[in-house]
């Protein structure tokens, strides 16, 4: 079946560093990937869509230069946690679809503590 | 836009018993598809059934099964059966973008 890997699945940073966290899929090409955000006992809040060789599209509220989101390639997408806060505090997981009408696939998610 | 509305915060079912998880949505497109996920104390995401919009039978898979009520804009999970390794948090979801509602919380009692 797919796999997505995540990378790493967890990250201690201090404030003001940058922290990259991969998505990849392992044995398909994901046309379309997606970024989430989850606080303790809540749901998985959706930051942003990529597309293959295009830019991102972020969910309003987002902060796109926070945030960066890159999906060079059909197996590939990563997102950078620029100038890391305490606030940023949080576990990302991604998603990875086939096409359009494929199911999508998770990665194991990312916990991420900024001190 | 999309909404998915899960009224269940928490929910309290005692083993072998089944239980229902409540999903309401809402949507202006014609084609879409409706997730259950669960999530154990991981954090991983496992996904349990798909519906789809125009599917006139409602989805089953093992012990899940998805009570699909189109017109009323629903999309009820039912466990039955429960199990201990059922205790996890369920999400309902939407695709396109997978939206998801706010999560029920299943502890299952022995």
């Amino acid at each position: 079946g797919a796999v997505v890997s995540q990378h790493p699945s967890w990250v201690i940073c201090k404030s003001g560093t940058s922290v990259k966290i991969e998505c990849r899929s392992l044995d398909f090409q994901a046309t379309t990937m997606f970024w989430y955000r989850q606080f303790p006992k809540q749901s998985l809040m959706l930051m942003a869509t990529s597309n293959e060789g295009s830019k991102a599209t972020y969910e309003q509220g987002v902060e796109k230069d926070k945030f960066l989101i890159n999906h060079a390639s059909l197996t590939l997408s990563t997102l950078t946690v620029t100038s890391a806060h305490p606030e940023d505090s949080s576990f990302y997981i991604c998603s990875a679809r086939r096409m359009e009408n494929a199911g999508y696939t998770f990665g194991s998610g990312t916990r991420l503590t900024v001190v | 836009a999309q909404k998915i509305t899960q009224t269940q915060p928490g929910m309290f079912v005692q083993e072998k018993e089944a239980v229902t998880l409540d999903c309401t949505y809402d949507t202006s497109d014609q084609s879409y598809g409706l997730f259950w996920y669960k999530q154990p104390s991981s954090g991983e995401m496992i996904f349990l059934i798909y519906q789809g919009s125009y599917d006139e039978q409602n989805a089953t898979e093992g012990r899940y099964s998805l009570n699909f009520q189109k017109a009323r804009k629903s999309a009820n999970l039912v466990i039955s059966a429960s199990q201990l390794g059922d205790s996890a948090m369920y999400f309902c979801a939407m695709s396109h973008k997978l939206s998801f509602g706010a999560g029920t919380t299943v502890t299952v009692r022995a």
